[in-house]
């Protein structure tokens, strides 16, 4: 299947500072990304819709100025969050739908990134 | 955007079956049902997708009556890695659509 990778796989930073989370469809392109969260014991959360070349769309609760997102290839998603405090730790997972065929798609989900803010 | 109910939890034992069913009242039309695994610190994994009957491939099958208000994930003969969470997801082939996860099913196998 499809490989998206996310870069960095853990990252731990100071509260107040801005971190940069990437994604990346190795072997396809991908007009559209996904970016959840998760919390431990907790189901994924989506938090945006990213398109190539076009603003994200934004969930319902996920603050847009806080969590840049920005599509600029189309193999290249990156979330920013920015001004992180502690409550923004968690498990960060980026994902890309593939066309599979007969007007299907599958969804290809990288391994995510664990953000610690201190 | 079809929302998704599962059994919160299974527990089996090695070398059995497992059926993890998934209910999905709303599905549309245009909706295909879709499992994932996920482990512990990582990203879904994608198991297996169909529409409606029965799909087989190497790891899984799935089985989706006529209604299609429901569908059933099967996963012969567990071993031990199939410990996992299993997400059932549904999703429209035609427009934006996001998946919206639910609670998904904390599957434990035990020796």
């Amino acid at each position: 299947g499809a490989v998206v990778s996310q870069h960095p796989s853990r990252v731990i930073c100071k509260s107040g500072t801005s971190v940069k989370i990437e994604c990346r469809s190795l072997d396809f392109q991908a007009t559209t990304m996904f970016w959840y969260r998760q919390f431990p014991k907790q189901s994924l959360m989506l938090m945006a819709t990213s398109n190539e070349g076009s603003k994200a769309t934004y969930e319902q609760g996920v603050e847009k100025d806080k969590f840049l997102i920005n599509h600029a290839s189309l193999t290249l998603s990156t979330l920013t969050v920015t001004s992180a405090h502690p409550e923004d730790s968690s498990f960060y997972i980026c994902s890309a739908r593939v066309p599979a065929g007969g007007h299907t798609y599958e969804q290809y989900f990288g391994p995510g990134t664990r953000l610690t803010v201190t | 955007l079809a929302k998704t109910t599962q059994p919160i939890s299974m527990d089996s034992y090695e070398g059995q079956e497992v059926n993890i069913t998934c209910s999905h009242n709303n599905i549309a039309t245009n909706d295909y049902i879709t499992w994932y695994q996920q482990f512990p610190s990582q990203g879904p994994r994608f198991i297996i997708q169909g529409y409606k009957t029965k799909v087989t491939n190497e790891v899984a099958s799935l089985f989706i009556p006529a209604d299609r208000k429901s569908s059933t994930l099967s996963l012969p003969r567990v071993s031990l890695s199939d410990t996992a969470v299993y997400y059932c997801l549904v999703g429209s082939t035609s427009g934006t659509y996001k998946y919206i996860f639910g609670t998904g099913t904390r599957l434990k196998v035990l020796a």
